[in-house]
């Protein structure tokens, strides 16, 4: 069964402390892994595609890469905007929908 | 700028109702998707649509029907509404041309009680 698996489950960092959130998936064809954020009491919004292995996208302090079997979102001296859930999701090969992890809860503080 | 907009925010309602909730998207996009989200558990897909009056379950259909009558507009509807369909609804939509990413509206928040 396809799976996507985020840790930590929550993190909390002070403002200025760099790190890096984890998604892991086991899923044959991938086609794209997408990174959101979301607000709470929000919809999510849609950061970054990593389509290939060795594929890196930036965004302000936000880097997502991707490996053959994870995903990690580094954040560089985040601020407390940069506060929210991260969510990742999967495309899989031959479907219509996404497969979403449970997402990482960060929290960071002044 | 992609735009996916919902009908309410905020919605109460009694057991029993029956309940319609709408999305329209203004990007002429094929796909679109209706999914609750719910601590603990994660984002569930219950329905989606690839095209108008074309529907497909996902993951939770139980309880819930979907209507598509045109491409731009997607409405989830809970014929008799109960306690556990308390939840946040998200509806999102599907560029065309190969790419796979969603776009989210802002959520309805709706209370059963």
């Amino acid at each position: 069964e396809d799976q996507v698996t985020q840790s930590p489950e929550a993190l909390r960092l002070q403002e200025g402390e760099s790190s890096s959130l984890n998604c892991s998936y086991t899923v044959s064809g991938l086609r794209g892994l997408f990174w959101y954020r979301q607000d709470p009491g929000k919809g999510p919004e849609f950061l970054f595609t990593l389509y290939s292995a060795g594929e890196e996208k930036e965004k302000e302090r936000l880097k997502a890469t991707l490996t053959k079997k994870e995903s990690f979102l580094h954040i560089t001296a985040p601020k407390p905007e940069d506060s929210a859930t991260y969510l990742c999701a999967v495309y899989k090969a031959g479907y219509s929908t996404l497969t979403f992890g449970k997402g990482t809860m960060l929290l960071v503080s002044p | 700028d992609v735009k996916v907009t919902q009908s309410s925010r905020y919605l109460v309602k009694r057991t029993g109702e029956k309940v319609f909730l709408e999305c329209v998207q203004d990007m002429d996009h094929e796909n679109m998707f209706w999914y609750r989200q719910d601590p603990g558990l994660g984002l569930r897909l219950i329905y989606f649509s690839y095209d108008v009056k074309m529907k497909e379950k996902g993951d939770i259909p139980e309880g819930y029907s979907v209507s598509r009558e045109k491409k731009e507009r997607f409405s989830l509807i809970l014929e008799s509404a109960s306690t556990n369909q308390t939840s946040m609804y998200l509806c999102a939509s599907t560029p065309t041309g190969g790419k796979y990413e969603q776009y989210f509206g802002p959520g309805t928040r709706l209370t059963v009680t």
